[in-house]
């Protein structure tokens, strides 16, 4: 068990919806991560927040967005969603903000868009 | 943009046999870490390289970071059905974001 905490496990939805993906950190990090991965496209840093506040940008999608709350839980907010969206959303944590430390991943939202 | 590129992308062993697998990079990154990810679950993070040349071992399992700090390799001594699994190299370059691999998919038969 790594201590990070998403929901939902699976996501069944249409194209043109909307889904909120949660995240709750390991206790006592304050880094969270988001990650996309498919099968063609491996494992994709998606955006990266600290304490708050974000602090680094990969390839998401502008029909993609994430926050980090005071508790230091995070979502991750897709719109529009099209067919090609379906994958596995994988959040991480880590105690500081540098990617050298270890990050701690959770078991991943499986998102299927019909 | 930095590239890893994982190979081979598939393989398939006896149990006993040994492998090599490789992340490699045009990029020299600052630190690389090893992941593990079994079907269906989460990536479990192996190990974290920091020195041109450092080797570091985990039981059955090798890690060696390049001397150029470019590349990196996974070595297995006597595979076993448990070792199933993809393994992911990712990199960082100072404190940019971490950069997967695609991975190698390992699957160890009895």
């Amino acid at each position: 068990d790594s201590g990070v905490t998403q929901t939902p496990k699976h996501l069944i939805t249409a194209t043109g919806q909307r889904v909120t993906l949660r995240c709750s950190p390991r206790s006592g990090d304050l880094s969270v991560y988001w990650y996309q991965q498919s099968l063609d496209q491996g494992l994709q840093f998606l955006i990266q927040y600290y304490n708050g506040e974000e602090r680094a940008k990969g390839n998401i999608l502008e029909r993609f967005s994430a926050q980090q709350f005071p508790d230091l839980h995070s979502e991750l907010n897709l719109s529009s969603l099209e067919l090609g969206d379906s994958a596995l959303y994988f959040c991480a944590s880590s105690g500081g903000q540098g990617v050298n430390q270890p990050q701690h991943f959770g078991d991943g939202t499986r998102l299927s868009i019909l | 943009t930095q590239l890893l590129e994982q190979s081979p992308q598939f393989l398939s062993i006896q149990e006993g046999e040994n492998l090599t697998v490789y992340c490699n990079s045009s990029s020299v990154f600052s630190s690389l870490q090893w992941y593990r990810q079994e079907p269906g679950e989460d990536p479990v993070l192996l190990v974290t390289v920091v020195t041109g040349g450092e080797v570091k071992k985990l039981k059955r399992l090798t890690f060696q970071f390049g001397d150029a700090r470019k590349d990196s390799s996974l070595h297995i001594t006597a595979a076993q059905p448990g070792d199933t699994g993809l393994y992911l190299c990712a990199g960082t370059v100072g404190y940019s974001t971490l950069t997967f691999g695609k991975g190698t998919m390992l699957l160890v038969s009895p």
